[in-house]
């Protein structure tokens, strides 16, 4: 079976950074997503990692170790507007098809 | 990025009855992909839906609860039968961009079985 875990929720403080885990066992492994989904909204891509290593892009920056079979997401400066929850996908080998993981909802205080 | 409408957008149903939810793409799509968020909870693959040939059902989804239809490379349906209150969830389409592994989600319908 596929297995992605995430912790539940999250608080943090404006201006403050967060790391938020994703662990992994799937049966098959072609990278990994971070998506930011406000309530009511659909999915908003944020970062894809397949190969060992930190992905930087601006606030955001992604991390993959493959062999742990874990990920972080970090957000740097926290604002008001990403308090959101935060989902890792695992993107199955030859496949497109996303496994999600439980998400994360992130509320974040003034 | 490719540019996902879904009709309706939300409904309320009836139980025992069914909803056929519609995914537009502006652009032409190899791979579209229908998921099911249910209430607090993350996305769940519901199904592959195949271009010309019958859908590729995960575990616990079957075809004649969820009926998919893919006519063409920019189109597909998602009806939800015999419906139940359990069946309330947002139903997302989602699609595989030109990029590597570039997949964006259409808006949602939100459904709600009474």
């Amino acid at each position: 079976g596929q297995n992605i875990d995430q912790p539940t929720e999250m608080t943090a403080t404006e201006g403050a950074i967060v790391q938020i885990n994703c662990t992994y066992q799937t049966s098959g492994f072609n990278g990994l997503f971070w998506y930011q989904q406000h309530a009511g909204e659909a999915p908003t891509f944020l970062s894809y990692n397949v190969l060992d290593g930190l992905e930087e892009k601006g606030r955001f920056s992604s991390f993959l170790s493959r062999s742990k079979g874990y990920s972080y997401l970090l957000l740097k400066e926290l604002q008001m507007k990403d308090s959101a929850s935060y989902l890792c996908a695992v993107v199955l080998t030859n496949t497109d098809k996303l496994i999600f993981g439980t998400g994360t909802r992130l509320q974040v205080f003034p | 990025s490719a540019v996902i409408s879904q009709k309706p957008s939300r409904d309320i149903c009836q139980r025992g009855t069914s909803l056929t939810i519609q995914c537009q793409v502006d652009s032409q799509v190899t791979m579209m992909f229908w998921y099911r968020q249910q209430p607090g909870q993350s996305l769940t693959l519901i199904a592959t839906a195949n271009q010309g040939s019958e859908a590729t059902y995960e575990s616990g989804f079957v075809i004649d609860k969820f009926p998919i239809s893919r006519p063409n490379l920019t189109f597909s349906t998602l009806t939800v039968s015999n419906m139940s209150p359990e069946d309330s969830s947002i139903y997302l389409c989602s699609v595989v961009g030109t990029g590597i592994h570039e997949q964006y989600f259409g808006p949602g319908t939100r459904l709600t079985v009474t």
